[in-house]
């Protein structure tokens, strides 16, 4: 059936340091890719997306690229801040959103 | 700001009982959906509600139930509460017409099963 695989956490990095999460999704057709997060106690904000193969979702430093060769959607910053230590999810929309189950990242300053 | 307004934030309710828990949306967004979210999890998906009617559900029995209204407001019941019914549930909305368009979640409301 149709899911999301996502790194497992946690991870944990020193300020300054690259991130990656590796995210790859089974699913029929193509269907859009988010990443969103969520901070301590909060509800889920939207990072990025992408709607379509070789698109590139980007914001706040974050940047994920829809890789429909390898099924992959794979999240990248190349410098942490502490303020980034979130819990992030992989998504795809097929009608309803389907999610990993999430990687905690912790940045440490 | 997502515009998505969920109340009330947190409740404890015992096993048995049943609880209501309602979600405010942007004007405009017609569809919206709710998830739940246990501890340490990815949201799951529940059901789907798009012009009042349910167009979508998860892999949840039916004493989860929901209702829509026209002034972009909802509602999540259930009923005969279970202590694994215990997590965060999320409200989120959406303009439909595509997969690519925008989901914005609200806070969530913690409910807590004793």
């Amino acid at each position: 059936g149709d899911s999301v695989t996502q790194m497992e956490g946690p991870v944990t990095l020193s300020e300054e340091a690259f991130l990656t999460i590796n995210c790859t999704y089974t699913a029929t057709g193509y269907p859009s890719l988010f990443w969103y997060v969520q901070y301590p106690g909060e509800g889920l904000q939207l990072l990025l997306k992408a709607t379509k193969a070789d698109d590139k979702g980007s914001n706040k430093g974050f940047e994920a690229t829809y890789r429909k060769e390898t099924t992959s959607f794979h999240l990248e910053k190349g410098s942490v801040q502490v303020s980034d230590s979130a819990v992030y999810f992989c998504a795809f929309n097929d009608y309803k959103l389907s999610f990993g189950a999430g990687t905690t990242v912790t940045v440490r300053a | 700001e997502t515009g998505v307004t969920q109340s009330p934030t947190h409740l404890i309710k015992t096993r048995g009982q049943q609880v209501t828990l309602r979600c405010s949306s942007q004007s405009g967004h017609n569809t919206v959906s709710w998830y739940q979210q246990a501890l340490g999890q990815g949201p799951q998906f529940i059901f789907q509600y798009y012009r009042e009617e349910e167009n979508g559900r998860g892999n949840f029995p039916p004493r989860f139930s929901g209702l829509q209204f026209p002034n972009y407001s909802s509602e999540l019941n259930v009923n005969a509460l279970e202590l694994d019914d215990s997590a965060l549930y999320l409200c989120a909305s959406t303009v439909s017409g595509g997969f690519g368009n925008t989901i914005y979640f609200g806070e969530g409301s913690w409910l807590t099963v004793v």
